[in-house]
């Protein structure tokens, strides 16, 4: 399989306690994004890369959320803390330059 | 402001039967605009994606119209199948910024038997 995976795919932890998710763009992609889906939502932009290069943040990123991409192929979003309202299906997508992004099978966390 | 809506918010047909989802942007400057299919649980895939020039676009039942002077979009699908049960994301892309992507809120599409 070629295309953007994402791992894993369900996660479920206590409020306080941190997790990481890690996304596999398509390997001859440039860009990696990060988004956050919540229920009956569009998705939205959390951050992205340009190979290694966090290029923009959200503001809905806040100080308990950190992505990187340290080698310019996967990216890692890890949050410290969480918090019941981080629940959410956490995307990530990749493209070519400005070309097309590709989406990922998303990240479901559930915060208890 | 650059936004995306979309109507009906929810929708329920019988399998077999032909509907039309809506998208209004005020996204500006137009680079291109896409609807993307998300199963439950799944990530988007793209459907179709048109350009300012392009006024009609299919890819099988599916049949995307682009009206770039009114802003607004909508999504055909002919003979509607269970497998049609997904939520229909609009997405507009503005010509610049790398965050350049505005997300509908998606149509929620519900085929019985």
């Amino acid at each position: 399989d070629t295309g953007v995976s994402q791992d894993p795919r369900h996660k479920i932890t206590k409020r306080g306690q941190n997790v990481t998710f890690r996304c596999d763009p398509i390997s001859e992609h440039n860009r990696l994004y990060w988004y956050r889906q919540t229920l009956g939502q569009g998705p939205e932009f959390l951050t992205y890369f340009q190979n290694e290069a966090q290029l923009e943040k959200s503001r809905l990123l806040s100080d308990r959320f950190s992505a990187e991409r340290p080698k310019g192929s996967f990216s890692t979003l890890e949050i410290q803390r969480t918090e019941q309202g981080d629940s959410a299906m956490y995307l990530c997508a990749s493209s070519y330059r400005e070309g097309e992004q590709f989406f990922g099978p998303g990240t479901r966390l559930t915060v208890l | 402001k650059n936004q995306v809506e979309q109507s009906p918010q929810s929708l329920i047909i019988l399998e077999g039967k032909n509907c039309t989802l809506q998208c209004n942007y005020t996204v500006s400057p137009f680079s291109n605009l896409r609807w993307y299919k998300q199963d439950t649980g799944r990530g988007p895939v793209s459907l179709t994606i048109m350009t300012f020039s392009e006024n009609t676009k299919s890819n099988g039942r599916y049949t995307a119209t682009l009206d770039a002077d009114t802003k607004q979009s909508s999504l055909h699908i002919t003979a509607s199948q269970l497998s049609d049960s997904a939520s229909y994301i609009c997405v507009v892309s503005a010509q610049t910024g790398a965050n350049n992507l505005f997300f509908g809120t998606g149509t929620r599409l519900t085929v019985i038997p």
